[in-house]
């Protein structure tokens, strides 16, 4: 089955430490995304990348860095710079074809650092 | 920029009522409009989407959404619901030219009562 992967469910980390994040996608889509959802703010752009070795800071991109060297795979790192890392972590992918366009999202992480 | 503006962050209905769920947008240029159902723990599903064409949109599980452009709106509508659709709903744009980024609303947590 095709589909977003990420790893793993639910990630606690001590304070000051960094932690990644995995997405995996066998959907052959070009498009990449990691957004953050906390309560009543719905979901913010972290970063996205539309082909590989590329990507661009969305709206919340600091503290967080990614990398995308393979078209599958984008993993998130939250930084010990992030303020605020506990939240919701989102990955998605799509492509553009015509009325075929959308973003399939993955079932998420869910970080606490404490 | 786009903004979403979800104007209830809360609906309660009861079982096999109609219900709707408000969506305005902002955005100086043409925009594809989206909704997507969270369940809890979840990742985004997508329920319908606007690329263009007709403006009545019908989607998954009996949902249909109207795009009204004059109002910039694009409001969720179900004529009889189920306990199953409580969940999170969160209407998104994204332009039609440039990178495929959404711009989320806030959400609507619909909670059906029996």
């Amino acid at each position: 089955d095709g589909g977003i992967t990420q790893s793993p469910k639910y990630l606690f980390r001590k304070e000051g430490q960094n932690v990644t994040l995995s997405c995996e996608q066998n959907l052959n889509h070009d498009a990449m995304y990691w957004y953050r959802q906390d309560p009543g703010q719905g979901l913010r752009l972290i970063y996205y990348s539309q082909i590989v070795n590329d990507f661009q800071k969305g709206d919340i991109a600091e503290g967080y860095s990614v990398s995308r060297e393979k078209k599958e795979s984008f993993p998130l790192t939250v930084t010990s710079a992030q303020k605020n890392p506990t939240a919701f972590y989102l990955c998605a992918s799509s492509m553009f074809l015509g009325t075929r366009y959308e973003q399939y999202f993955g079932p998420g992480t869910r970080l606490t650092v404490t | 920029a786009q903004s979403v503006t979800q104007l209830d962050s809360q609906v309660p209905v009861f079982e096999e009522a109609p219900v709707e769920l408000r969506c305005n947008y902002s955005s100086s240029v043409s925009v594809y409009l989206f909704w997507y159902v969270q369940y809890p723990n979840q990742g985004l599903q997508l329920l319908l989407k606007y690329l263009s064409g007709s403006t009545l949109v019908k989607g998954i599980n009996g949902f249909e959404a109207e795009f009204n452009k004059s109002q910039t709106s694009f409001h969720l509508r179900k004529p009889s619901v189920h306990i199953s659709d409580t969940a999170e709903y969160f209407c998104a744009v994204s332009t039609v030219q440039g990178a495929q980024k959404l711009v989320f609303g806030q959400g609507t947590r619909l909670t059906i009562n029996p």
